[in-house]
């Protein structure tokens, strides 16, 4: 059963605590890719990667970091420096080889809640 | 520089009449447009996507879309909405250039009234 996977589906965090938010795919893709959405708004992107042990900041990445050392694996930190971490968190995987087809599957996400 | 207008913030429709929502897109390079659509507390589905072939592109879910260069449009239609299109939609745009990521419009909401 191919696909992305995300867990938790829902995540508390503490003030001053880094959580990991987990996004796993089968799919043999080599860019991976997370987005924040909040209320009413579209997706923005935090970070992304191409390839295994690379990845490149996105539009939002203050907070955040990220690692890429499986090629089916990019775990997303929010660290305690990211003061409005309440949010739904996108994964989301294509696969570099489809050129002008290529297309962004997206895992069902984790809402991030802080307490 | 690429960005997405979304037209519409809600659109309301009764079960059967037909669906339209408005996207209108800036790219400085030939763009590919998608079409997400997303259920409460879910992820994103692709309805459809356009990527310089044919311009009108048909989806699932009986959703076809017309990219329109001089119009610079890419509007979202249905001939008879369903109970189950009740969702938001998100026109996206991207630009074949070294960044593969996608620019999100933000979003249309489309109740369908019984």
């Amino acid at each position: 059963d191919g696909g992305i996977t995300q867990s938790p589906k829902y995540l508390f965090r503490k003030e001053g605590q880094n959580v990991t938010l987990s996004c796993e795919q089968n799919l043999n893709h080599d860019a991976m890719y997370w987005y924040r959405q909040d209320p009413g708004q579209g997706l923005r992107l935090i970070y992304y990667s191409q390839i295994v042990n690379d990845f490149q900041k996105g539009d939002i990445a203050e907070g955040y970091s990220v690692s890429r050392e499986k090629k089916e694996s990019f775990p997303l930190t929010v660290t305690s420096a990211q003061k409005n971490p309440t949010a739904f968190y996108l994964c989301a995987s294509s696969s570099a080889l489809a050129g002008v087809q290529e297309t962004q599957y997206f895992g069902p996400g984790t809402r991030l809640l802080v307490l | 520089a690429q960005s997405v207008t979304q037209l519409d913030s809600h659109v309301s429709v009764s079960e059967g009449t037909p669906v339209l929502l408005r996207c209108n897109y800036s790219s400085s390079y030939s763009p590919s447009l998608f079409w997400y659509v997303q259920h409460p507390n879910k992820g994103l589905q692709l309805l459809l996507k356009y990527t310089s072939a044919a311009t009108l592109v048909k989806g699932i879910n009986g959703f076809e879309a017309e990219f329109k260069k001089s119009e610079t449009s890419f509007h979202l239609t249905k001939p008879s909405a369903h109970m189950s299109d009740a969702a938001e939609y998100f026109c996206v745009v991207r630009t074949d250039t070294g960044r593969r990521a996608l620019t999100f419009g933000s979003g249309t909401r489309l109740q369908v009234q019984p």
